[in-house]
């Protein structure tokens, strides 16, 4: 069955430094993933998609890459700041449909 | 714009009671889903439409939730009878469908709290 995994721990991250998060899918063949930020008790917010033909996207000091190969997407927070503090959120498509499958999340806590 | 708006944004009920949650689309979207999230099982689709047709109900979880979407800026979501195990966070998101297929981004209500007692 089609899978999407997260990170289910908590990272904590000190500020400053760079946060690595993973999204790992099985049996699935994705044509686009996307990235969503969710902070409690609100929805969650889209923050950046890309393409199973590019290798890597950025967005100020966010990055994303996916390899295909690997079946693996990995998010990249940058000079991580105490306001990035939220949960993350990767989403699968498949090419037909507009349909999108979350992965359970993962929380981020950037201190101070 | 305002966003997509859900409402209402907290209900407590008893088990057995018929609950109706409520979403407004981003005006001009053609697409809007519905979720449901917990703990447990994270950000499950329920059920989603294009142009206010039911396209994937697939996730809906038994015959006691129902959905409708009467026009392109109303949708419900119904469950009767209500039971404990539906306490969630339930979302609607709403996005526009290009004619390429699907690369479109969700956006988010606010989200149902809902609890039954």
């Amino acid at each position: 069955s089609q899978k999407i995994e997260q990170n289910s721990e908590a990272l904590n991250i000190q500020e400053g430094k760079t946060a690595t998060l993973t999204c790992n899918y099985t049996n699935y063949s994705p044509a686009y993933l996307q990235w969503y930020r969710q902070d409690p008790g609100r929805g969650p917010v889209f923050l950046l998609l890309i393409r199973e033909n590019e290798k890597e996207k950025r967005k100020e000091r966010l990055k994303v890459t996916f390899d295909t190969t690997l079946k693996q997407s990995l998010f990249h927070i940058t000079a991580s700041q105490p306001a990035d503090s939220a949960t993350y959120l990767c989403a699968l498509d498949k090419a037909a449909g507009n349909k999108l499958t979350f992965g359970g999340g993962t929380r981020v806590l950037v201190k101070p | 714009d305002a966003g997509v708006i859900q409402s209402p944004r907290h209900e407590v009920t008893e088990m057995g009671q018929e609950v109706t949650l409520r979403c407004k689309p981003i005006s001009g979207h053609n697409s809007l889903f519905w979720y449901r999230q917990t703990m447990m099982r994270g950000l499950e689709l329920l059920i989603y439409f294009n142009n206010n047709v039911p396209i994937d109900d697939s996730g809906m979880p038994e015959d006691r939730f129902s959905a409708k979407m009467p026009n392109a800026s109303f949708s419900t979501l119904k469950i009767q009878p209500s039971e404990p195990r539906d306490s969630a966070v339930y979302f609607c998101a709403s996005s526009l469908r290009g004619t390429g297929g699907g690369k479109e981004t969700q956006y988010f209500g606010p989200g149902t709290r809902l609890l039954v007692l």
